[in-house]
């Protein structure tokens, strides 16, 4: 079983405030990927990242895959209320793995 | 067209029912799959269509029955439901089986067992 473990679980930070999001595990993937999952709606896909150690920016967030492959992290620069929801990592290999998930809250 | 479409939205069903959620895709995805999402729980993945083919089924209790008409259209049949699979379903759909370019996931499916 390939286990993807995100950290924190909740999060409720001050609009502006810059936060960090890790997904750790002991499996490497192939790649992975970031979604962002709003109430009532399905996930959405934010950037894949597939080469150990690559970083992707996108606006105000940044994406880094670990050296080994087993690790991501999320930072987001100035958070604004829009950047509320359910962060999930995911690790690709032969099926798509979920991260358990960081609830995100931006109080404005 | 870039969207999953999955419908209904919501559903109510009682355990002796029998029903169907629908799942559909015309951006030429060869893969399609059905997740299944309780309260503020990640996504867990049911089963995974490549071609028109089933290729992974997670297990899944016979209750649930995975069809594939095209490879456009996923459907889930359900019958003899617990109250325990109440749950968000959700349809997802990738460019192949190996989901490298990432997954585009519908809206789901709000199912309520009673």
């Amino acid at each position: 079983t390939q286990l993807l473990e995100q950290s924190p679980q909740f999060l409720s930070i001050q609009e502006g405030e810059n936060l960090t999001v890790y997904c750790n595990s002991s499996s490497v993937f192939s790649s992975l990927q970031w979604y962002r999952q709003e109430p009532g709606e399905g996930p959405v896909l934010l950037v894949t990242v597939v080469t150990g150690g690559e970083v992707k920016k996108l606006k105000r967030l940044t994406f880094q895959f670990g050296d080994a492959r087993k690790d991501s992290s999320l930072h987001i620069t100035a958070a604004q209320p829009g950047d509320t929801g359910l962060y999930l990592c995911a690790g690709v290999n032969e099926k798509l793995t979920f991260g358990t998930g960081t609830r995100l809250t931006i109080i404005p | 067209d870039t969207e999953v479409t999955q419908t209904p939205k919501h559903l109510v069903m009682g355990m002796t029912n029998k029903k169907s959620l629908k799942c559909e895709q015309h951006m030429g995805h060869r893969a399609m799959y059905w997740y299944k999402q309780k309260a503020k729980k990640p996504p867990e993945l049911m089963f995974v269509y490549s071609y028109e083919k089933l290729s992974i089924n997670e297990s899944v209790p016979s209750r649930f029955s995975p069809e594939c008409p095209n490879s456009s259209l996923l459907n889930l049949h359900l019958h003899a439901l617990q109250p325990e699979d109440s749950a968000l379903y959700l349809c997802a759909s990738s460019q192949d089986w190996q989901g490298g370019y990432g997954y585009t996931f519908g809206s789901g499916t709000r199912l309520t067992v009673v």
